[in-house]
């Protein structure tokens, strides 16, 4: 059974630019949600995907965007990088909405100069 | 508007003793309680949960306690060994469990040989 994985490990970008991060989603698991943590801060809910629909939104910039596609792998995007959304970012799969059985990644560690 | 707060960055504990980790919220709605542990450079993990029916659930060396009239709940490890040393993150849920997560900021558990 694999587990949830993400890339890039690490990224760097310019404000301004824009970003794609990925996931993939644990074996089985047909939901996805995707999380912000900033340094010194816990994660914070961006949105939530099951079965390629959004089903749940944080209070995120609509710059912030996502998809899920029919293997339940998942992207985050995000347009006009700013400074601030320099972060961890954080995916993690499920097999619906049982909040116990959610299983994170190791993140993305963005960084926006 | 921090809706979920772990008021205590840090904690250091001796081996063998009690680490007791605190988290207070401040949103009525919240009915369901869960507690990751998050190692360096990995994804956080599910350890215990409670629903707002209970006041305690125990699981092995880790028991969280809930009061909600004071809106105050609490992890107890007892006894504290030096693979428990991680960030501890207190999350709410609402609908039972089904709905995202607000997770605090985290305490960093530091247990001492």
């Amino acid at each position: 059974e694999t587990g949830v994985t993400q890339s890039p490990t690490h990224l760097i970008k310019t404000r301004g630019q824009q970003v794609t991060l990925r996931c993939s989603s644990q074996s089985g698991h047909n939901t996805v949600s995707w999380y912000q943590q900033a340094l010194g801060q816990g994660p914070q809910f961006i949105f939530q995907y099951y079965r390629e629909e959004e089903n749940g939104r944080g209070n995120f910039p609509p710059r912030f965007s996502g998809l899920q596609f029919p293997n339940y792998s998942s992207e985050l995007n995000v347009n006009a990088l700013e400074l601030d959304d320099s972060a961890l970012y954080l995916c993690a799969s499920s097999t619906g909405s049982d909040n116990e059985k959610l299983f994170f990644g190791s993140g993305t560690q963005l960084s926006v100069l | 508007d921090q809706q979920v707060k772990q008021n205590s960055p840090s904690l250091s504990v001796q081996e063998g003793r009690i680490s007791i980790l605190n988290c207070d919220y401040t949103n009525s709605m919240f009915d369901y309680f869960l507690w990751y542990k998050k190692y360096p450079a990995e994804g956080p993990t599910f350890l215990i949960s409670i629903s707002s029916i209970k006041d305690k659930n125990e699981d092995g060396r880790f028991t969280v306690f809930l009061n909600k009239s004071a809106k105050h709940l609490s992890l107890h490890i007892v006894p504290s060994q030096p693979g428990d040393s991680a960030v501890y993150f207190c999350a709410a849920s609402g609908n039972f469990g089904n709905e995202k997560l607000t997770f605090g900021t985290g305490t960093r558990l530091t247990i001492i040989p």
